[in-house]
């Protein structure tokens, strides 16, 4: 079945780079997603990659696939005490309407 | 960018009521918007998705009478969750597709029910 997996928690200091790993299950997936949720808040997203791509940049943002592994990755570079917030990574499936999202990944920001 | 609306942002009813929540897309059609439910520390449950006038398709496992979902306009669906009880108390957070933008959602806030 479809399945998305990322580690739960990850702490990282104010400044350094942070990276959320992801593997997913599905190889027919086209796009992939990484989704910002605040507490409280709904969700926010961040940037999203095609499944022919490798790699995508957006500001301090940027996208590793690797799809062989059915690996996704997200690293935010100089990261900010406004970057605390649960990361979620998404895959479509095999239905390009219905996304499937991990658990997320808690980012906390040490001073 | 494309924004969505959900109300109320939370509501607190009796166990046996009814509760319904609004989602809206303010700049935008939206054809399609899905239904997602959280748990604490879950992660998003699609629930259904629902097009414009035409019935919703749930998903495995979503009782479709307890969830009555209406999506009368391309600005609006309603969710309403029927004679709720608490274990109904989550997070629903709805998501609007812009009819001409296909691959990504807009995400609303979020509604916060707990049930009594």
């Amino acid at each position: 079945g479809e399945d998305v997996e990322q580690s739960l928690f990850l702490s990282v200091r104010e400044g350094d780079s942070s990276v959320i790993n992801c593997t997913y299950t599905d190889s027919s997936s086209t796009y992939l997603y990484w989704y910002k949720q605040e507490p409280g808040a709904g969700l926010q997203l961040l940037t999203y990659i095609f499944s022919n791509m490798d790699m995508k940049q957006d500001q301090r943002l940027t996208v590793l696939l690797n799809k062989k592994d059915k690996h996704l990755s997200l690293r935010i570079a100089d990261t900010q005490t406004g970057d605390s917030a649960i990361y979620f990574c998404a895959e479509t499936g095999d239905r390009d309407d219905k996304i499937i999202f991990g658990k997320g990944t808690r980012l906390h920001i040490l001073p | 960018g494309a924004v969505v609306s959900q109300h109320p942002s939370w509501v607190i009813c009796k166990s046996g009521t009814s509760v319904k929540i609004e989602c809206r897309s303010l700049d935008f059609q939206a054809t399609t918007m899905f239904w997602y439910r959280q748990f604490p520390k879950q992660s998003l449950m699609l629930m259904a998705t629902s097009n414009e006038g035409s019935k919703a398709t749930y998903e495995q496992g979503v009782e479709k009478d307890k969830f009555l979902i209406n999506h009368a306009s391309l600005t609006l669906s309603t969710l309403t969750v029927t004679s709720a009880h608490p274990e109904d108390s989550s997070f629903y957070i709805c998501s609007a597709r812009d009819s001409y933008s296909y691959n990504e959602q807009f995400f609303g806030p979020g509604t916060r029910l707990t049930v009594l």
